[in-house]
């Protein structure tokens, strides 16, 4: 049973460029979950997505950031010119449910670092 | 902020002690989850507790839940060099999780 996948593991991106994320769910999961996280801090929900669906995007950035879940493929989220503030550990979960009831299952993380 | 606070921030014991933490939070929840951050790595997630629940066990871990004082406490038992971690509580009511930054914990072989 593969978890959540995350890629790329790194990203190193100029100021100015677009990073994209890609997640992959747990197989059969349509409950997807980006974050984010500071060093030393907590991680700050961003976005939450379901099939074709922005459920609830409260913690996201209005401009640069974005998120998709399609139909089929990886969850991505795309973050537009990066700044140097926008360097972080970006993790995406999935869950079988609404988050209210179900854990969540995390992937290895996205490290991204703006230059 | 809804955010939850964990105390103490950082902890260091000896192998074989006990660990507790604790989480406080502000709004009402449905449940509250505790997970464990391995340094560089992502969370896994250790033990669901429900709001109608008061304790719950899961191997070395105790967790209980006081929704009166809308605070939990993670026990980790016979802690283990391999325990060194930081660990987070979250918690679930009516939007996605919102989760505390964190007791780092360091076990001492």
């Amino acid at each position: 049973n593969a978890g959540v996948m995350q890629n790329p593991r790194h990203l190193v991106r100029r100021r100015g460029q677009e990073a994209r994320l890609r997640c992959s769910p747990v197989k059969g999961h349509s409950h997807v979950y980006w974050y984010r996280q500071l060093p030393e801090e907590g991680l700050k929900f961003m976005v939450y997505l379901q099939k074709e669906n922005i459920i609830d995007e409260s913690g996201m950035p209005k401009e640069r950031f974005s998120a998709e879940f399609p139909k089929e493929g990886p969850s991505i989220l795309r973050i537009q010119q990066v700044v140097r503030g926008d360097s972080a550990a970006y993790f995406c979960a999935s869950s079988p449910g609404t988050a209210r009831g179900y854990e969540q299952y995390f992937g290895p993380g996205t490290r991204l670092t703006v230059t | 902020s809804q955010q939850g606070e964990e105390d103490p921030q950082a902890l260091s014991i000896q192998e074989g002690e006990n660990a507790t933490m604790n989480c406080s939070y502000k709004t009402s929840i449905n449940n509250l989850q505790w997970y464990r951050q391995n340094s560089g790595r992502g969370l896994v997630h250790l033990i669901l507790i429900r709001s109608n629940e008061r304790e719950k066990h899961s191997g070395r871990l105790r967790v209980t839940l006081d929704t009166s004082k809308k605070s939990s406490s993670l026990l980790i038992t016979a802690s283990r060099a391999a325990d060194t971690a930081s660990y987070f509580c979250a918690f679930g009511g009516n939007t996605p999780l919102v989760f505390g930054k964190g007791t780092r914990l360091s076990v001492i072989a």
